[in-house]
């Protein structure tokens, strides 16, 4: 069964300074990863969505996948505290019962001004 | 633009109460879910929609059904809920495969 980890719990950085987050999943034969975040109360808006070893860039959100290593990484290029939120991970397997979604627990990120 | 709504957002029922969550969504998607969000657990498939009348259990299905007559509705129905219900229920939509898009969330007590 897929498990899908994310680091750190919370992350507290200055506006304008690079916030990176991690995601670790547990087979390698995900074929989808995307990046949703989802502020205080509310739903989850999508962020990034990855396919492909490599990067993928949208607005200030970079998404990293290294699938040999089992990695999937987002970076937030200057942050601002309207970033405040939590990050959550989503990897999607397909198999022959169809595709599923498994999501982590999300790491909290706190953009101080 | 595209949009999930979900009805209503918050709610309080006693346990044993029938509970229903109903979500729209104008982007006429035909797979949609039901998810419920809790700390330390994150989110948890209930149901999913792959068309009108055409659902499927996902992980944790115990307590709940779904109904969906129209493929721009999907209701999450609890009969008789119990406290461990209690929690945020959300309802998302995707064309296929693709990406999901999400309601703002039903925050559900059951006392």
């Amino acid at each position: 069964q897929q498990k899908v980890q994310q680091s750190p719990e919370s992350l507290t950085v200055s506006e304008g300074a690079m916030a990176s987050l991690n995601c670790t999943f547990s087979d390698r034969s995900s074929d989808n990863f995307r990046w949703y975040r989802q502020h205080s109360g509310k739903g989850l808006e999508v962020l990034v969505s990855i396919f492909s070893d490599g990067e993928k860039e949208e607005g200030s959100f970079t998404a990293h996948l290294n699938r040999a290593s089992l990695h999937v990484f987002l970076h937030i290029r200057e942050p601002q505290p309207s970033d405040s939120a939590l990050y959550l991970c989503a990897v999607r397997m397909t198999n022959s019962a169809g595709n599923k979604l498994t999501f982590g627990i999300g790491t909290r990120v706190l953009v101080r001004p | 633009d595209m949009k999930v709504t979900q009805m209503p957002r918050y709610l309080i029922k006693r346990m044993g109460e029938n509970v229903l969550l109903e979500c729209g969504q104008d982007m006429s998607h035909e797979t949609m879910y039901w998810y419920r969000q809790d700390p330390g657990l994150g989110l948890q498939l209930i149901y999913i929609s792959y068309d009108v009348d055409s659902n499927s259990e996902g992980d944790i299905p115990k307590g709940y059904r779904v109904s969906r007559k129209k493929r721009e509705h999907f209701s999450l129905i609890l009969d008789s809920a119990k406290t461990n219900q209690t929690s945020v229920y959300f309802c998302a939509s995707s064309s296929g495969e693709d990406t999901q898009y999400f309601g703002p969330g039903t925050r559900l007590l059951v006392l």
